[in-house]
């Protein structure tokens, strides 16, 4: 069975511009959560996608935002990226909604310049 | 909201010796427990998970604790390999997947040959 799968692997940016990463969820799971590491930071919730629906958001600005499409893919955007977006943006799956049970991707790697 | 304290944030330990990684958390809503193990390259692997109606509970060589009334748990890893060696978290979250998973900032596990 194939795992969460994130693309692309690496991204550079510079500041302004905008970016989308993209995660496929294991097959027939139907919730896919975001999340941000950085080292600073640590691990923090973005927001969570199930059944097309954003059931739930973390504390980041407006400009964070995502979407999943009927195949529970998801897909999260990031406008007028700034030098602070620079982190490993992490896909997880899972079969419910109760984040139980999270299935990590390896993650986009996201350098803004 | 929650906040997830781990401590330590590097343990170094011999080969065959135990390992023990302490969390606290401050939401007494918080009823899903789980740790995750991060190599380098990669996304965050679910190792262990225990509910808050659960004490204990074992897989082969490693252990959770929760006590809910101090509100900590821990991690054991017992008679540690090479390939143990790697970053932990734990992580918190009030039943439902409201506010996604809180974690701890890491503690990373080094095993001496």
């Amino acid at each position: 069975k194939a795992g969460v799968t994130q693309t692309p692997r690496y991204l550079i940016k510079t500041r302004g511009q905008q970016v989308t990463l993209s995660c496929s969820p294991i097959s027939g799971h139907r919730s896919v959560s975001w999340y941000q590491q950085t080292p600073g930071q640590g691990l923090q919730f973005l927001f969570e996608y199930f059944s097309e629906t954003q059931r739930n958001k973390g504390n980041f600005p407006g400009r964070f935002s995502g979407r999943q499409f009927s195949n529970s893919r998801s897909e999260m955007n990031v406008s007028t990226l700034e030098l602070g977006d620079s982190a490993l943006y992490l896909c997880a799956s899972s079969l419910s909604t109760t984040n139980e049970k999270l299935f990590f991707g390896s993650g986009t790697q996201l350098s803004v310049l | 909201g929650e906040n997830v304290e781990q401590h330590p944030s590097t343990l170094s330990v011999q080969e065959g010796d135990s390992a023990v990684i302490k969390c606290t958390y401050s939401d007494s809503a918080s009823n899903y427990f789980p740790w995750y193990k991060q190599e380098l390259g990669k996304g965050p692997q679910l190792i262990i998970d225990i509910r808050s109606n659960v004490g204990e509970k074992k897989d082969q060589r490693i252990a959770v604790t929760l006590n809910k009334t101090a509100k900590h748990f821990s991690l054991h890893i017992t008679e540690t390999q090479p390939e143990d060696s790697a970053v932990y978290f734990c992580a918190a979250s009030e039943g439902g997947g409201a506010d996604g998973l809180t974690f701890g900032k890491g503690t990373h596990l080094i095993i001496q040959p």
